[in-house]
């Protein structure tokens, strides 16, 4: 089976700016989180998608929004980019949302803010 | 209060000893999951091993061993015969029970295992 895909790996944008990256999931898989990497906060949770809906979200401002289509793909938008939104962005998908399923991730999509 | 806590930011090991990464985890649910996932340096996230909150043995997976200790809240990762490739950054997770309002992943703060040769 192919792995989580996130495309694309490098992005580079300047503040204002708007960004959106995209996951495609393990085949059969139907949940998709999204998580931010930085040095300094570590591993935060952005949302959650199950089945073309948002069952979660964390922390973050409306600028971060983000969709599930019917084939479980998804993506993440981020609008009005700022310097602190410099991150590895981080996609994981998992069969469905039981405590006992593992979320298996992508390599990532490394967001660079100029 | 944090779901998962990882008092080691940083632990060193010789090469071919054992080494246990600690992992303390807060939650009212009697059903829940409890994840360990490897970082390298290349920024992957690679998914170890797991144990259910219900399962009595501890969960192991070739060099990888789940230390679980339902009674105090922890979860321990234990790497026998360290290899300077398990040298990454190691998180320890929990997922509960599905709710109504949901059920999200929650990570530690990482700790970064380096492998002395």
């Amino acid at each position: 089976k192919a792995g989580v895909t996130q495309t694309p790996r490098y992005l580079i944008k300047t503040r204002g700016q708007q960004v959106t990256l995209s996951c495609s999931p393990i085949s059969g898989h139907r949940s998709v989180s999204w998580y931010q990497q930085t040095p300094g906060q570590g591993l935060q949770f952005l949302f959650e998608y199950f089945s073309e809906t948002q069952r979660n979200k964390g922390n973050f401002p409306g600028r971060f929004s983000g969709r599930q289509f019917s084939n479980s793909r998804s993506e993440m938008n981020v609008s009005t980019l700022e310097l602190g939104d410099s991150a590895l962005y981080l996609c994981a998908s998992s069969p469905g949302t039981g405590a006992n399923q593992p979320q298996h991730f992508g390599d990532g999509t490394r967001l660079s803010i100029l | 209060a944090q779901k998962i806590t990882q008092t080691q930011p940083g632990m060193f090991v010789q090469e071919k000893e054992a080494v246990t990464l600690d992992c303390t985890y807060d939650t009212s649910d009697q059903s829940y999951g409890l994840f360990w996932y490897k970082q390298p340096s290349s920024g992957e996230m690679i998914f170890l091993i797991y144990q259910g909150s219900y399962d009595e043995q501890n969960a192991t997976e070739g060099r990888y061993s789940l230390n679980f200790q339902k009674a105090r809240k922890s979860a321990n990762l234990v790497i026998s015969a360290s290899q300077l490739g398990d040298s990454a950054m190691y998180f320890c997770a929990m997922r509960e029970r599905q709710d109504r309002t949901g059920n999200q992943f929650y990570f530690g703060t990482g700790t970064s295992l380096t492998v002395i040769p």
